[in-house]
């Protein structure tokens, strides 16, 4: 079967650096995608690793252990308008993405 | 480019009533998708496409029907509207399949009473 997890919750502070882990169990994997949606938003893409390692794109940065079936992302100097929810997402067959409940980030100032 | 454009962005349903969400794409992808989000949940693929004329389920297809007639367009068709199909919806698309960035449209926010 597939399942995925992502902590709920993750507040961090302004300026500061937070990292969302996830764990996936997915057949037919190809490579771990993470998406950012703002409250009343579409979800927007934000990476994707189909290698183990780090990939880096601005601020954010995400990491994928395939062997360890574990990812996360990690954004460094939070801004206010980085409180969003974040989801992860194992890319598979045709049907695309599995997409779990995601990580909602509060920032405070 | 206008993207993904869905059509209307808020409705309201009594039960039983029937209505279809129009989707569309000007960037000539394949793949398209309709997903479903609750309040405070994930996006759950409803139904997909892998290119005009071809259409499969996906985890929650009950009560929704799809068709792909072009490339361009993939709208979806609630019949007999129920309660639990109160939920916004979103339609998604990809150069491919798999791990292609999917490209979302602003959604559909659509209650049934």
């Amino acid at each position: 079967g597939q399942s995925l997890e992502q902590p709920s919750e993750v507040t961090a502070v302004e300026g500061a650096i937070v990292q969302i882990n996830c764990t996936y169990q997915t057949s037919g994997f190809y490579g771990l995608s993470w998406y950012q949606q703002h409250d009343g938003g579409a979800p927007t893409f934000l990476s994707y690793n189909a290698l183990d390692g780090l990939e880096e794109t601005g601020r954010f940065s995400s990491f994928l252990s395939r062997s360890d079936s574990y990812g996360y992302l990690l954004l460094q100097e939070l801004q206010m308008k980085d409180s969003a929810s974040y989801f992860c997402a194992p890319g598979g067959g045709a049907d695309g993405l599995t997409f779990g409940k995601g990580t909602h980030l509060i920032i405070q100032p | 480019n206008a993207g993904v454009t869905q059509t209307p962005k808020f409705r309201i349903l009594k039960i039983g009533q029937s209505m279809t969400l129009q989707c569309a794409q000007d960037m000539n992808h394949n793949y398209m998708y309709w997903y479903r989000q609750d309040p405070g949940m994930g996006l759950k693929l409803i139904y997909y496409s892998v290119g005009a004329g071809i259409t499969d389920k996906g985890e929650v297809p009950n009560g929704y029907n799809v068709s792909r007639s072009t490339t361009e367009d993939f709208p979806l068709r609630l019949e007999l509207a129920a309660p639990s199909q109160t939920s916004v919806y979103f339609c998604a698309s990809s150069l491919g399949g798999g791990w292609y960035e999917q490209y979302f449209g602003p959604g559909t926010r659509l209650t049934v009473t």
